[in-house]
């Protein structure tokens, strides 16, 4: 089993609508991450959680929300899809030193 | 705050041949320096770390030098296969940021038979 598993893998979604990925880990890790990969821009922080009760906003956590269910369980939210969040969108979760382990991506489009 | 800058892409390579990536960064504290790799369709995956001045990290063939004076954690590797085209990023931790990590913008590799 993969250490950070993803779901889905891929959505297309209208604009407007509310969609949320999902992500679990095996690793026993407190951190999570939620990241979006557009070309050229490498990779960008939404969110991160440090514990289950502890939420912190990324760079561009405008549009986005989260919600740490458990401490192998974080989602990623879009309230109100917009076509400019078409993106690859990457969970990850780390130790203290920051080496971090990544799912293998939802490819997000909104149309 | 922190920032990583790589080298611009893509970079197109033949087989057997030396491969630099270039990258430097900017950071307040004293980071832990990563390279991760992107096979396509694929998430990211470390490929080789460094946390401190001077340290070397290698793996598969890759080899970086953690270096201070300059800012420096240049990606290296002597003789590239087909099998290494990826997207290669650079990122830093540093403690003062709790473990998270900044990445540079990515470098595309293709090597060719």
């Amino acid at each position: 089993d993969a250490d950070v598993t993803q779901t889905p893998r891929n959505r297309i979604t209208k604009t407007g609508k509310r969609i949320m990925l999902e992500c679990s880990q095996t690793k026993g890790h407190d951190r999570m991450y939620w990241y979006r990969q557009d070309p050229g821009l490498g990779l960008q922080l939404i969110y991160y959680s440090f514990d289950v009760k502890d939420i912190n906003k990324g760079e561009i956590s405008d549009g986005y929300s989260v919600s740490r269910q458990a401490q192998a369980k974080f989602s990623l939210s879009l309230e109100s899809a917009i076509p400019n969040q078409t993106a690859l969108y990457f969970c990850a979760t780390s130790d203290t030193m920051g080496e971090a382990f990544f799912g293998q991506g939802t490819r997000l489009t909104v149309v | 705050g922190d920032s990583v800058t790589q080298m611009e892409g893509p970079v197109t390579l033949s087989e057997e041949a030396f491969l630099t990536i270039n990258c430097t960064y900017t950071a307040t504290g004293y980071p832990s320096l990563f390279w991760y790799v992107q096979y396509p369709g694929e998430g990211l995956q470390l490929l080789l770390k460094a946390t401190k001045a001077d340290d070397k990290g290698s793996n598969k063939g890759f080899e970086a030098t953690y270096r201070k004076e300059t800012t420096s954690f240049h990606l290296e590797k002597g003789s590239v296969q087909v099998s290494d085209s990826a997207v290669y990023f650079c990122a830093l931790s540093d403690l003062g940021s709790y473990g998270k990590l900044t990445f540079g913008q990515g470098t595309i590799l293709t090597v060719h038979p």
